[in-house]
């Protein structure tokens, strides 16, 4: 099978602008989760999309929002960005909502300038 | 808090054992986790635990879990250079909680 995939995998935007990642999950996932690892504040939970409904949240701004489609794929879209943004974006997908079984991407490296 | 804690650094020569610690906070997890983050790539999970386990083992990898003082440690038996590389403790509360991470470098 193939892995998660996550595109595209390096992005440059500037400041105000706003930015979609996309998540293809591992065939027959129907749970994706998307995650923020900086340097100063590790990996943060962002969301998780199970059967395209919102399941569960972190505590980020409504500037990051995401949505899920009927075949699994993800998208996360931030809004006016900020250079505190700067991150990589990981998706992980699962076969179940809320479960163990998480497997990630290579995540988006974003960089906000 | 949410704070899962871990040391930032280990060093350790090749082919002796690495442990690597991590504290966590709720007793009411259900599931303790170990990933592995190489250079330029996602998480890997390499290993969890149930909470009502207190211990796994899985070839090198052996998963010691001490419920009374939220104590959670992997080690890696005969550690080898490929296993450079940061590796995180989460635990599963209503999301998972991932430590900082304890990057472990390897010396001949």
């Amino acid at each position: 099978k193939a892995g998660v995939t996550q595109t595209p995998r390096y992005l440059i935007k500037t400041r105000g602008q706003q930015v979609t990642l996309s998540c293809s999950p591992i065939s027959g996932h129907r749970s994706v989760s998307w995650y923020q690892q900086t340097p100063g504040q590790g990996l943060q939970f962002l969301f998780e999309y199970f059967s395209e409904t919102q399941r569960n949240k972190g505590n980020f701004p409504g500037r990051f929002s995401g949505r899920q489609f009927s075949n699994s794929r993800s998208e996360m879209n931030v809004s006016t960005l900020e250079l505190g943004d700067s991150a990589l974006y990981l998706c992980a997908s699962s076969p179940r909502q809320a479960t163990y079984e998480q497997y990630f991407g290579p995540g988006t490296r974003l960089t906000v300038t | 808090g949410e704070d899962v804690e871990q040391s930032l650094f280990l060093s350790v020569r090749e082919g002796d054992s690495s442990v690597i610690n991590c504290t966590y906070t709720d007793s009411s997890s259900t599931y303790l986790y170990w990933y592995k983050q190489e250079p330029g790539a996602g998480l890997q999970l390499l290993t969890y635990i149930f909470s009502n386990m207190d211990m796994k083992q899985d070839q090198r990898l052996t998963v010691l879990l001490n419920k009374k003082d939220k104590h959670l440690s992997l080690r890696i038996a005969d550690t080898q250079t490929g296993d450079s590389a940061i590796y995180f403790c989460a635990e599963k509360q209503s999301k998972i909680i991932f430590g900082s991470g304890t990057r472990l470098s390897i010396r001949p």
